[in-house]
């Protein structure tokens, strides 16, 4: 079965500071990437996806990730965050035939003003 | 546009009683479902999902069932609760081919006391 690791379970940065959570996951076919985020007080939704083409994908808010399949992983990226990045992140992965995501167990991220 | 409803938002029940937690989906046909538990640092955990009307596929042995009587409504129940079911619950649509992103609904906060 798919499993999909995010090492990171609480990130405490300053605002601009530059953020990088890890993902991995165990398939090692064709799969479909996932970044989730949960702000506070609102639904989980989606921040960027990968399905195939250029492994580098953006997403809203300035959020960007990599797929590396060598690595099996697609960690996210920003540059400089924000005190409004304050939230839940998710990595989720589907693969093979299957449509349905696994999802991570979730980085926290606390960003101070 | 799609629409995702989940409710009730909060329900506190006693052990051993009857639990029924609704979804509906607007603006789609025929769209795939899911039930996910969230529980604080294990991530999402997928409960149930369904294909069509009637069709109900469980990820997890539990105390839980699901139903689909209409072709946008998802059903949560269990004829008696358990302490251990306390949790987050969240509803889900997709579209029904390939690999999508999955819409989130605002989830239901269930304590069995």
């Amino acid at each position: 079965a798919q499993s999909v690791s995010q090492h990171n379970h609480h990130v405490i940065l300053s605002e601009a500071a530059s953020l990088e959570l890890g993902c991995n996951y165990s398939y090692g076919g064709t799969v479909n990437l996932f970044w989730y985020v949960q702000y506070p007080g609102q639904h989980l939704q989606l921040l960027l996806k990968y399905f195939s083409g250029d492994p580098l994908v953006k997403g809203i808010k300035g959020f960007e990730a990599e797929f590396i399949k060598s690595k099996f992983s697609f960690n996210l990226r920003k540059p400089s965050v924000q005190w409004s990045d304050t939230a839940e992140y998710f990595c989720a992965v589907s693969s093979g035939g299957s449509y349905i995501p696994t999802f991570g167990r979730g980085t926290s991220l606390i960003v101070h003003p | 546009s799609q629409t995702i409803h989940q409710w009730p938002a909060t329900l506190v029940q006693p052990v051993g009683s009857p639990l029924s937690l609704e979804c509906t989906v607007e603006g789609t046909s025929n769209p795939n479902l899911y039930w996910y538990r969230q529980a604080a640092g294990r991530g999402l955990q997928l409960l149930f999902y369904s294909v069509g009307i009637g069709q109900i596929s469980s990820e997890v042995p539990q105390n839980l069932s699901a139903s689909r009587p209409q072709d946008r409504q998802f059903i949560l129940s269990s004829k008696k609760l358990l302490l251990s079911d306390s949790g987050f619950y969240l509803c889900a649509w997709s579209l029904g081919t390939g690999a999508n992103v999955l819409t989130f609904g605002a989830g239901s906060r269930l304590t069995v006391l």
